[in-house]
């Protein structure tokens, strides 16, 4: 069985730029999480993604935008990047939408400049 | 709003004591509590899930209780090792129509040789 990857590792990007996250589920899993951690901190809810529609969103404007694939892979999109968007990105896949053990991949690491 | 908040938040122990997390949260609508353990730069492993009508779990050396009506939970690690070394971090789930996981801060984990 497959645990949760994401890519790339690491990212840096200037300000302004867009950038593109990737995230597979674990076998199986059709729910899908994105969560924001900045340095020292707790991860932040981004949005959730369930069946390939977005599920519930986190307080984070609409330049944080996902997709949802058929094979249940996911997508983090964010454009016109700014110095703060700089954190550990994190993409969750569960069994199901609510009330299911959450398993994280490794996290893509985004520096912005 | 839910919020969520990890007591001590550092920890540094000498080898083979037994010790106790704490986590209190504020909205006890929740469909379950999770820990989470996260090395340096890494992402998140699941140590124990604890459903709303539960209350408590064992995995090995750990136990987590749960008192949802106050709002608390507990993780108790027995006869730490240096490899327990890490932030531990609680998640409720709120079963708001997000049904996402909100993050304390966590507790930073040290167990000397």
């Amino acid at each position: 069985e497959t645990g949760v990857t994401q890519s790339p590792t690491h990212l840096i990007k200037t300000r302004g730029q867009q950038v593109t996250l990737r995230c597979s589920s674990q076998s199986g899993h059709n729910t899908v999480s994105w969560y924001q951690q900045a340095l020292g901190q707790g991860p932040q809810f981004i949005f959730q993604y369930y069946r390939e529609e977005e599920n519930g969103r986190g307080n984070f404007p609409p330049r944080f935008s996902g997709l949802q694939f058929p094979n249940y892979s996911s997508e983090l999109n964010v454009n016109a990047l700014e110095l703060d968007d700089s954190a550990l990105y994190l993409c969750a896949s569960s069994l199901a939408r609510e009330a299911d053990t959450q398993y994280f991949g490794p996290g893509t690491r985004l520096t912005v400049l | 709003k839910q919020e969520v908040t990890q007591i001590p938040a550092a920890l540094s122990v000498p080898e083979g004591e037994n010790l106790v997390l704490n986590c209190s949260f504020t909205d006890s609508a929740i469909y379950n509590l999770q820990w989470f353990r996260q090395d340096p730069g890494k992402g998140l492993t699941s140590l124990l899930l604890i459903q709303s009508s539960q209350r408590e779990q064992t995995s090995g050396r750990l136990n987590a209780s749960l008192d949802k009506s106050s709002g608390r939970s507990t993780l108790y690690i027995a006869a730490s090792q240096p490899g327990d070394s890490a932030t531990y971090l609680c998640a409720p789930e709120g079963v708001d129509s997000s049904y996402k996981l909100i993050f304390g801060s966590g507790t930073r984990l040290l167990v000397r040789p």
